[in-house]
């Protein structure tokens, strides 16, 4: 069954560095989404991407945070200087065209120290 | 816009006890709906989704929801805990006019008791 694979599933960075979590969607989705999931607490928006371009991002997505499809398979979430807030599970999502369901990765564990 | 309130952060039964999970919904559209179950450290699996076909939705594990339009609510439920039920269940709407991006409730830990 196809699914969407993330990687590194646990990465350890400290504050001020640049990160780069990385997704592969289901190979014929068009429709990508980063969510966040602060420790205990809900699964939240960040962005979705279509078409080479951002579609809709929540506040939580400021200017240090950028989207990228590097090539026709992966799908990366960059954090420029990562701060201790950003620790959290991040989650890549894909979606195909006419889907009603968003496919979940199993997430990227991010800790910063 | 579009949210989801799920009652109780918490929900404790027996083994054996039925499973009966809240979730309330607001959208002004047609939503799509969906249970994820998360257990510790681990990603989100889907249980089971309503996308406007029948109102009764099954999933795996022998889960089960209601949508019902008139309470605005996707309750989910299963008849005998198990054990392994234990852990975190999260409701979730999304919509086509929103992107179909999914927004998710705060989610209930479900602890059972021996």
């Amino acid at each position: 069954e196809p699914e969407v694979t993330q990687t590194p599933s646990h990465q350890v960075t400290q504050m001020g560095q640049e990160v780069i979590l990385r997704c592969v969607p289901i190979s014929n989705h068009l429709y990508f989404y980063w969510y966040r999931q602060i420790l205990g607490q809900k699964v939240e928006f960040l962005v979705s991407f279509y078409n080479n371009e951002i579609s809709e991002k929540s506040e939580i997505f400021d200017d240090q945070f950028s989207v990228e499809r590097p090539d026709g398979s992966n799908f990366t979430l960059k954090i420029r200087s990562t701060k201790l807030e950003d620790s959290a599970m991040y989650f890549c999502a894909s979606r195909g065209t006419g889907g009603t369901e968003a496919f979940f990765g199993q997430g990227t564990r991010l800790t910063v120290v | 816009a579009q949210s989801v309130t799920q009652l109780g952060s918490h929900v404790s039964v027996s083994e054996g006890a039925l499973v009966l999970l809240r979730c309330n919904y607001s959208s002004s559209v047609p939503p799509y709906l969906f249970w994820y179950v998360q257990y510790p450290n681990q990603g989100l699996q889907l249980l089971l989704k309503y996308t406007s076909a029948a109102t009764l939705v099954k999933g795996i594990n022998g889960f089960e929801a209601e949508f019902k339009k008139s309470e605005t609510s996707f309750h989910l439920t299963k008849p005998s805990a198990h054990m392994s039920d234990a852990a975190e269940y999260f409701c979730a709407v999304s919509s086509n006019t929103g992107g179909f991006k999914t927004i998710f409730g705060a989610g209930t830990r479900l602890f059972v008791k021996a």
